[in-house]
């Protein structure tokens, strides 16, 4: 089957820049999706499409997917963006998540 | 303002059935697939089934064969029937929509608690 890997953390100082990254086999021949989930609360799409920001996302963050690699990443990143971020791809018709990456600011 | 609110989660025991619902409002719920996503305790997100808006189904291969999800576009809502629950199945089950077939999921509910044990 098929799998996304992704850092289990990352953590990053205030106003500066935080990469996470997604791999699996192909990964730039498919699109990817990217979400946030605070503690509490429900996933958000954050990044559609490898790159683009649904409206009311920051511009802050960005993304791009190429090879086997996915990465999103936040800029000037703020105490608000404390979070586990997921990546996500369709394998033919089964929706497959990243093993998630938990931000600490 | 749409919403998806799912209701149905509970306590139940091994092998036992459950069905989950999702009220979908505030946009034109056939135009949208539906999706359901759990979340284990201090897990990450898994996939777990979906249906279009013609009602092709697909499932994860942990509930296949266990599982139905549907869909009642009179009543703007899905359903997760789920049969031979397992220990392994206690998550919050997440509604969630998509634009159409292979793309993201743009908005979610808020989950409802489904607790396999004896």
């Amino acid at each position: 089957s098929y799998e996304l890997t992704q850092p289990p953390s990352v953590s990053v100082s205030p106003g500066q820049t935080a990469s996470i990254t997604c791999s699996g086999d192909k990964l730039g021949e498919k699109f990817t999706w990217w979400y946030q989930q605070k503690p509490g609360q429900s996933p958000v799409m954050i990044i559609y499409q490898d790159f683009k920001r649904p409206s009311g996302i920051p511009e802050r963050f960005s993304a791009s997917n190429s090879g086997s690699t996915a990465t999103l990443t936040i800029s000037g990143t703020q105490a608000m963006d404390e979070a586990v971020y997921y990546c996500q791809a369709w394998d033919t018709t089964t929706a497959v998540f990243g093993t998630g990456t938990t931000v600490t600011v | 303002e749409m919403q998806l609110v799912e209701s149905g989660g509970g306590l139940v025991q091994p092998g036992g059935s459950l069905r989950l619902s999702c009220a979908a409002s505030g946009f034109f719920f056939s135009f949208y697939d539906i999706h359901w996503v759990r979340q284990g305790p201090g897990k990450g997100l898994e996939w777990v089934a979906s249906i279009g808006t013609a009602g092709d189904t697909f499932y994860s291969d942990s509930v296949k064969g266990r599982f139905t999800i549907s869909r009642e576009h009179a009543k703007n809502s899905s359903y997760l029937q789920m049969n031979t629950l397992r220990a392994g199945d206690t998550a919050v089950y997440y509604c969630t929509r998509s634009t159409d077939a292979l793309t993201g999921f743009d908005s979610w509910g808020q989950g409802t608690v489904v607790t396999v044990s004896s």
